[in-house]
């Protein structure tokens, strides 16, 4: 299957723990996007890489908020000293610039519950 | 400013009916592209379909068909004969191109089909 993936699937931790998460794109997608959707909302943006360029983050990103994409491939997420508000599901989609499309594709998402 | 609006929070027909999902959005660009995805209870978002503002022609693709009206800003979304199988929420998204190509969600329709 080559479609986006996510790891890990679900996530639970305690208050003030770091937890990291990781997408793999479609192969080939250059775009890709971190969102997050919390119960009963539509995805929300975080943000956004073309190759290995994060090049948009949202105003929802605060500075315990960290993600990269070294060498334009697989992604991460990173979020320093959780509160229970992070609580969420977080999505990521890829697309490619190169397609008359560019359509996104998401993957089946990380749940996060922090205690 | 962008805004999508589902103002269906829920939807239950019985097996067989038709039923339609109501999709308003607002943009004061010329050129946008609107989205529909599948959310199943699994959780991963399922691309259903993408529009782009100049062409309003409407699509069917099986028992699924799309209005488009940029008179009234609308995207809707009928799904015809539904099956058990069509349970889901569903979201209508914005995307109105810029740099980002980020996606605008709106808060999503929960469907169920009654047996």
């Amino acid at each position: 299957d080559t479609g986006v993936s996510q790891d890990p699937r679900h996530k639970i931790t305690k208050r003030g723990q770091n937890v990291t998460f990781r997408c793999d794109p479609i192969s080939e997608h250059n775009r890709l996007y971190w969102y997050r959707q919390t119960l009963g909302q539509g995805p929300e943006f975080l943000t956004y890489f073309q190759n290995e360029a994060q090049l948009e983050k949202s105003r929802l990103l605060s500075d315990r908020f960290s993600a990269e994409r070294p060498k334009g491939s697989f992604s991460t997420l990173e979020i320093q000293r959780t509160e229970q508000g992070d609580s969420a599901m977080y999505l990521c989609a890829s697309s490619s610039r190169q397609s008359s499309t560019d359509t996104q594709y998401f993957g089946p998402g990380t749940r996060l519950t922090v205690l | 400013a962008q805004k999508v609006t589902q103002a269906q929070t829920e939807i239950s027909v019985v097996e067989k009916e038709d039923v339609t999902l109501d999709c308003v959005y607002e943009t004061r660009d010329t050129t946008y592209y609107l989205f529909w995805y599948k959310q199943p209870p699994s959780g991963e978002l399922v691309f259903l379909i993408r529009r782009n503002s100049f062409d309003e022609q409407n699509e069917i693709s099986g028992r699924y068909s799309w209005n488009f009206q940029k008179s009234t800003s609308s995207f809707n979304f009928t799904i015809t004969a539904s099956q058990v199988v069509d349970s889901a929420v569903y979201f209508c998204a914005l995307n109105y191109g810029g740099a980002t190509n980020k996606l605008i969600f709106g808060t999503g329709t929960l469907l169920a089909v009654q047996p």
